[in-house]
C-alpha cells in the first residue's frame, strides 16, 4: 500500500464549477501538507503549504487537512480553463535541512469552456 | 534570475550507455533534489543534498550517483543506462520563507533508453 493515495482522474468539469481534490495517507507521521501544481511538460509548482488541521485560502484556493482522519483536499471555486493540470499532493515528515517529500501521483484535471 | 535549469531537454540512450544529467540554480538555495516521475507513481526521491558537500540516498537511487560540485550545481548520473530508467527527471531545489519551505523545480529532463 502507498503512503499516499491520490486518485488519477482525469476529471473534467465546466468553466465557473467547484472543483474538490483529495488525497489520503497512512503515516500518521507527516506533519505538513502541500499541493502542487503541474502543466504539461513543465516542472511542479507550489501552490498551497499548509501544517495545522484546519483550513487555509488563497484567493480562488482552499486546501483542507484533517489528520485525524489522514485526509487533505484542494477546493478550487469558480474553476478556469488555465486551471487545467495536474495536481499532486505531497507532505512531509518534519521541517529541518533538507527535508524529503512523499507525492501523490497527481490527479489530471481538465476544465472545459 | 533562471531558477532551477536542467541540461539536456530530451536524451535517447541505448541500454548500457551512460550519461550525466546537469542541474543549476541560481536562487543561492542550499538544498538540492533529483526526483524521477513516472505514469502512475508520481514524483520519486532519488538523491538528495542537503548542503553542499553532502548527499543523501532517497527511495529510488539504484542505478545513479550524484555529485554536488558546489552550492549551484548538483548533477545525476547513469553509469550503465537501463530501459527501466527511461523516465521524467526532475531537479530541485529549496527556498525557506519563515517556516514556510518551498521546493522550486526546474523544466524536466525527458530520457528513453533503449
Amino acid at each position: 500500500q502507498k503512503e499516499v493515495e491520490q486518485d488519477p482522474g482525469p476529471l473534467s468539469v465546466p468553466e465557473g464549477a467547484i472543483v474538490s481534490l483529495n488525497c489520503t495517507y497512512s503515516n500518521s507521521a507527516f506533519q505538513y501538507f502541500m499541493w502542487y501544481r503541474q502543466y504539461s511538460r513543465k516542472g511542479p509548482e507550489l501552490l498551497m503549504y499548509t501544517y495545522s488541521s484546519g483550513n487555509k485560502e488563497d484567493g480562488r484556493f482552499t486546501a483542507q487537512v484533517d489528520k485525524s482522519s489522514k485526509y487533505i483536499s484542494l477546493f478550487i471555486r469558480d474553476s478556469q480553463p488555465s486551471d487545467s493540470a495536474t495536481y499532486l499532493c505531497a507532505m512531509k515528515r518534519n521541517t529541518g535541512t533538507a527535508s524529503k517529500l512523499t507525492f501523490g501521483t497527481g490527479t489530471r484535471l481538465q476544465v472545459t469552456l | 534570475n533562471a531558477g532551477v535549469t536542467q541540461t539536456p531537454k530530451f536524451q535517447v540512450l541505448k541500454t548500457g550507455q551512460s550519461m550525466t544529467l546537469q542541474c543549476a540554480q541560481d536562487m543561492n538555495h542550499n538544498s538540492m533534489y533529483w526526483y524521477r516521475q513516472d505514469p502512475g507513481m508520481g514524483l520519486r526521491l532519488i538523491y538528495y543534498s542537503a548542503s553542499e558537500g553532502t548527499t543523501d540516498k532517497g527511495e529510488v537511487p539504484n542505478g545513479y550517483n550524484v555529485s554536488r560540485l558546489n552550492k549551484r550545481e548538483f548533477s545525476l548520473r547513469l553509469e550503465s543506462a537501463a530501459p527501466s530508467q527511461t523516465s521524467v527527471y526532475f531537479c530541485a531545489s529549496t527556498r525557506w520563507e519563515g517556516s514556510q519551505e518551498t521546493q522550486y523545480f526546474g523544466p524536466g529532463t525527458r530520457l528513453l533508453v533503449l
